[in-house]
């Protein structure tokens, strides 16, 4: 089974802090993304990634940045967390050119709460 | 992806009673996936759909995409209270899946 692992399940942060959202597969996933959740708006993309050291915006970027600097892990930055970035992030995952058959695979989420 | 509207956004149903959740596009969709997110848990791939006028069942899930391929919808006979959670359909395009709103399907037993 492909594991989809985020660091945290729970975070709070301080307005204006620098907030690390981490994200490891283990099956050797080529494409990895991150979308936040939020009631009412469903999943959104924010960033995603094909390849180590490759990145392209998804559809609400602005206030987050991404690193991959291995294939299997994918981070989410907050420069400098608000409290509108409260939200529920999900990590996911998928092998390149199988989408139409086995989807994404999920990460369990990471609640964040800036305060 | 292109955007994909989803309704209704909630739906509480008697156990025993049918469920049905509907995904629209104002646009041609190559195709249609599917998934289940439970109660605290994160959306789990159900189904893809891509040829026009498909159907595909999974026990007690019928998924259906339009002759148009405009629309989609996931039904569910005599509802169980495993199938609580919510239900998102997606589209996948341009290198990347677009979700719609999601439908909340809560089972009062």
């Amino acid at each position: 089974d492909v594991k989809v692992t985020q660091s945290s399940r729970y975070l709070v942060k301080r307005t204006g802090e620098k907030v690390f959202l981490e994200c490891v597969q283990d099956m050797d996933h080529e494409n990895m993304f991150w979308y936040r959740q939020d009631p009412g708006l469903g999943l959104r993309l924010i960033y995603f990634s094909y390849d180590v050291k490759m990145k392209e915006k998804g559809d609400i970027p602005e206030g987050y940045s991404v690193s991959r600097e291995k294939k299997e892990r994918f981070s989410l930055i907050l420069e400098s967390a608000s409290t509108n970035q409260t939200s529920m992030y999900l990590c996911a995952s998928s092998l390149e050119g199988q989408v139409l058959t086995y989807g994404y695979t999920f990460g369990s989420g990471t609640r964040l709460t800036v305060v | 992806g292109q955007q994909v509207m989803q309704i209704p956004q909630y739906q509480h149903v008697q156990e025993g009673e049918d469920f049905t959740t509907y995904c629209n596009s104002s646009t041609t969709l190559s195709n249609i996936q599917w998934y289940k997110q439970r109660p605290g848990g994160h959306p789990v791939f159900l189904i893809q759909l891509v040829k026009s006028g498909e159907v595909k069942k999974q026990k007690r899930l019928t998924f259906q995409f339009g002759e148009a391929k405009k629309n989609s919808s996931l039904h569910i006979t005599a509802t169980q209270t495993t199938d609580v959670g919510t239900y998102f359909c997606a589209n996948f395009g341009n290198e990347k899946l677009t979700f719609g709103t999601g439908t909340r399907l809560t089972i009062i037993p």
